[in-house]
């Protein structure tokens, strides 16, 4: 179970958009429609943003939006705001209830 | 209302075992379509998933970690434990348990606030 992969940060203004990638393999992102990503504030635990690649659990901004291209995953946020700067983090069921996360990317909001 | 929290030892010596116990309320884990998995994170680093355990008590392991790990629960307690065996300095990490739930195609929609554990002698 190798992590997938994420970039290590990723920044925007205020009010732009912003797109976080998880590449994994044919073997978890790219075999099933199970991506899920996560916030964590410093020091918090994290919060499910989205779910089944691009659901969004009740109470999750529409601003967050997910997709997902072969053997990768992406997190667009809309209309960037102070409170999103935060870590994020990919997921993917991969075979047999097993579960692979991403390296992790730090949003900044300038 | 949902909520996790973690208990155990905040420090542990090398090749000693961890336990850790999440003590959840708001839900059953004896329904079926919930589950609670293990999961932790080093300082600064990023989540790995540990171990999980569903309604019919089944359990699944991350496969690097399975000889090491055991997770089990106490329905009548609403509680899972999970034992970590022959512990390291690079086990040091804040461990979280969460909810997996069918509705969100299991995965993890509620989480404790984690319980720091750090490996030294």
């Amino acid at each position: 179970q190798s992590a997938l992969t994420q970039p290590a940060s990723v920044s925007g203004s205020p009010g732009q958009s912003i797109t976080i990638s998880c590449t994994g393999t044919s073997s978890d992102v790219g075999n099933y429609n199970l991506v899920s990503w996560y916030q964590q504030h410093p020091g918090k635990a994290p919060k499910l943003m989205i779910y089944a690649d691009n659901k969004r659990p009740s109470g999750v901004s529409i601003r967050f939006s997910g997709s997902k291209s072969g053997n990768t995953a992406s997190l667009t946020i809309s209309g960037l705001q102070a409170e999103d700067e935060a870590d994020y983090f990919c997921s993917s069921y991969a075979a047999s209830s097993t579960y692979v996360f991403g390296t992790g990317t730090e949003v900044t909001v300038l | 209302q949902v909520t996790l929290r973690e208990s155990g030892p905040a420090l542990v010596k090398p090749t000693e075992t961890l336990t850790l116990t999440c003590t959840f309320s708001g839900f059953s884990l004896s329904s079926i379509g919930l589950c609670v998995g293990w999961l932790r994170q080093p300082p600064g680093k990023a989540l790995e998933w540990l171990a999980l355990i569903d309604w019919n008590s089944d359990q699944y392991y991350n496969t690097s970690l399975k000889t090491r790990l055991t997770i089990s629960k106490d329905t009548s307690k609403d509680q899972v434990v999970l034992i970590l065996t022959n512990m390291d300095p690079v086990d040091t990490a804040t461990y979280f348990c969460a909810r997996a739930y069918r509705d969100y195609e299991f995965s993890f929609d509620y989480w404790g606030q984690g319980t720091l554990v750090t490996v030294s002698s």
